[in-house]
This record gives C-alpha cells, structure tokens and sequence, in this order.
C-alpha cells in the first residue's frame, strides 16, 4: 500500500495549457503540502493544507491553485502553463501541522512544459 | 530571510565513513531533519535532531549543536546503495505556524 500517492506521474504538456496534479495519503495524517523540485534539485514548499484549510501559500504565482476536498486529498491546478513551470512536484504529508520533523514524500510527477 | 547551506558534491569509498555538513541561519528554529533522495526518486526521512547531540539509527547518525548552528549526517560502512542525494531540512516557526525549508542538497557518490 503506498503511504502517498500522486498521479500523474510524467505530464508533457503544451504552454498555455492548464494541468492537474493529484495526491492522495492513506496515513490519516491532517497536514499535506506540494513542494517544486527544480532542475538543480532545489525543493521549495509552495502550499502547506491542515484538515482541508490552508495554512501556508509560499508566494506562488496565482495560476497555482490547491484544492483540498478532504484531509487525505491535495490536488495541484496550474493554468497557463509556462516554461519555467518545468520541474518535478512532490505531494508530502506529515502527522499534523506541529509535526513537521518527518514529511511522508509521493513519488512525484514530472512536468515538462514544452 | 534564512538560509541552508550543505557541500554540493561529497565523494567516499565503499565502507568507508562520509559526514555531511549543514549549517543554517535561521530565526524561529525548531528542528534539523535529513532526507535521501536517490536519482529520479522520492526524498525519504532519515533522521530528526530538536535537541543538541547525536542521534543514532543503524548506520546514519545526525548530529546538532544548535548553538553554532550546525548539523550533520554521519554515514558508516558506506554501500554502493548510499549513492544518492542528502537534504538537511530545517523546521521553523514562523507567523505562528509551521514550515520545513530544505538545503540545496550534497550529492553523495559511493566509489569501490
């Protein structure tokens, strides 16, 4: 059973186009968050959900728009796609918003933005 | 602002001992975590310090002196598997709440 999950795994897609990422964890954890993993490795948090509401939004451009439906769902809308877009997004999760000393990681989906 | 700074690229031997560096700047400090992330992979937790000395688990051990503001990561009989990248990752309180801010990462390469 994966712990997170996250779908799709490769997106190649068109700019301009708009894309959705989806996660999912089966911890019972209250706390998600997407971090960007750019071409240098470099991981950035971009949005931080407790129980469905936002508690962290890293000054992300506001074609980025997370959706939480429930504790256990954390989905990425990006419109407008642009070049500098390109970079791999992980969903994390941690036990609560307190307990951020060990982050649950997905495998990732690799966006490529052409 | 803060800032995380770890060695790029470090090189060891097979068996041998490699000890990865981090230091931070930053305010509202909580705690110093390490994560491994093997090429095309997802980052895994590997060890958690809030307080000053060592933590051991199996052959990783991490280390912090929060008054220098300082960690590591201690890697023992190093394994061709231990290729892979190594982020310290600092757990900061800020604006009442919680974030985890990550190094730029030490590229670790295991050599025979």
């Amino acid at each position: 059973d994966t712990a997170v999950s996250q779908t799709p795994k490769y997106l190649v897609t068109q700019m301009g186009n708009d894309k959705s990422i989806k996660c999912e964890q089966n911890l019972g954890h209250d706390t998600m968050y997407w971090y960007k993993q750019d071409s240098k490795k470099f991981l950035k948090i971009m949005f931080s959900y407790n129980n469905k509401e936002l508690i962290i939004n890293e000054t992300v451009p506001n074609r980025f728009s997370p959706k939480s439906p429930d504790k256990a769902h954390l989905n990425l809308h990006i419109n407008s796609l642009e070049l500098g877009d390109s970079a791999v997004y992980f969903c994390a999760s941690s036990q609560g918003r307190d307990r951020g000393e060990k982050l649950f990681f997905g495998s990732g989906t690799q966006l490529s933005v052409l | 602002g803060q800032s995380l700074e770890q060695p790029s690229e470090v090189t060891a031997v097979e068996g041998a001992i490699v000890q990865i560096n981090c230091t931070y700047q930053t305010s509202g400090f909580y705690g110093l975590s390490w994560y491994q992330q093997h090429d095309g992979g997802a980052p895994t937790f590997l060890s958690y310090n809030a307080l000053d000395g060592l933590e051991e688990t199996g052959r990783f051990s991490s280390f912090l002196s929060r008054s220098d503001s300082y960690g590591y990561l201690l890697l023992q009989e190093l394994q061709m598997k231990d290729s892979a990248s190594y982020f310290c990752a600092v757990r900061i309180y800020s604006g009442g709440y919680q974030k985890v801010t990550f190094g730029t990462g030490t590229k670790l390469q295991v050599i025979p």
